[in-house]
């Protein structure tokens, strides 16, 4: 299984963008990029998920580099309802087994 | 739409004893997760249920187990409780589709603290 590598945590002022990096150097072809939040004791949100192109929802977007070694989450317009554990996950193509790690914790201020 | 729900909310369990969880997947789903999340890591995978039948299983010994209702409602059992069994435990549902891509819906989690 690929493995994610994150910042353990960052900050970021309230209205501004948030760029969360992941690293997964060692992605295969077909595996896809997964990113969750969960904010303090509730279950893990869905945020976006995407393959090789870039993509964006109403809650983020989604930068995938072209050889898909790493991979940015932005949150366009960070609120404090922001501030949580983000998790990047490379899933495989054949499980819907979701592998996370230690995340990285955002934590926006005013 | 009810999303995924979760019960009871919060279980405290005596070392030994046995308990077993309860998780009614998102509407439309038929596939159902369940994690483990101790405190401060994320959630580690347990194993999944599709068609009644244990698809997959994630690194826990044979204490735990799981059912999965014609009404793809599921549950999860622990035996022997341990004190580290002490975690978070969220159940995720999801809409099969043989491995293409897929979102996984979580409950808000069920808090047992084993003493």
């Amino acid at each position: 299984d690929a493995k994610t590598t994150q910042p353990p945590s960052m900050d970021c002022a309230e209205g501004r963008a948030a760029n969360l990096p992941c690293n997964h150097s060692t992605i295969s072809g077909n595996e896809y990029v997964y990113w969750y939040r969960q904010i303090h004791s509730q279950g893990p949100q869905y945020i976006i998920h995407g393959l090789k192109n870039n993509e964006t929802n109403e809650m983020a977007s989604l930068i995938i580099t072209e050889d898909r070694k790493s991979s940015t989450l932005i949150l366009p317009h960070a609120t404090l309802r922001d501030t949580a554990v983000y998790y990047c996950i490379v899933r495989p193509y054949n499980t819907d087994k979701l592998i996370f790690g230690t995340g990285t914790r955002l934590q926006v201020f005013p | 739409d009810a999303g995924v729900t979760q019960s009871p909310t919060h279980l405290i369990k005596t070392r030994g004893q046995q308990v077993t969880l309860r998780c009614s997947p998102k509407s439309g789903h038929d596939t159902v997760s369940w994690y483990q999340q101790a405190l401060g890591q994320g959630p580690q995978f347990i194993f999944q249920y599709y068609e009644e039948e244990e698809r997959q299983r994630g690194n826990f010994p044979d204490r735990f187990s799981g059912h999965q209702f014609p009404n793809y409602s599921s549950e999860l059992n622990v035996n022997a409780l341990l004190l580290g069994d002490s975690a978070l435990y969220l159940c995720a549902s999801s809409l099969y589709r043989g491995g293409a891509d897929t979102e996984a819906f979580f409950g808000q989690g069920t808090r047992l603290t084993v003493v």
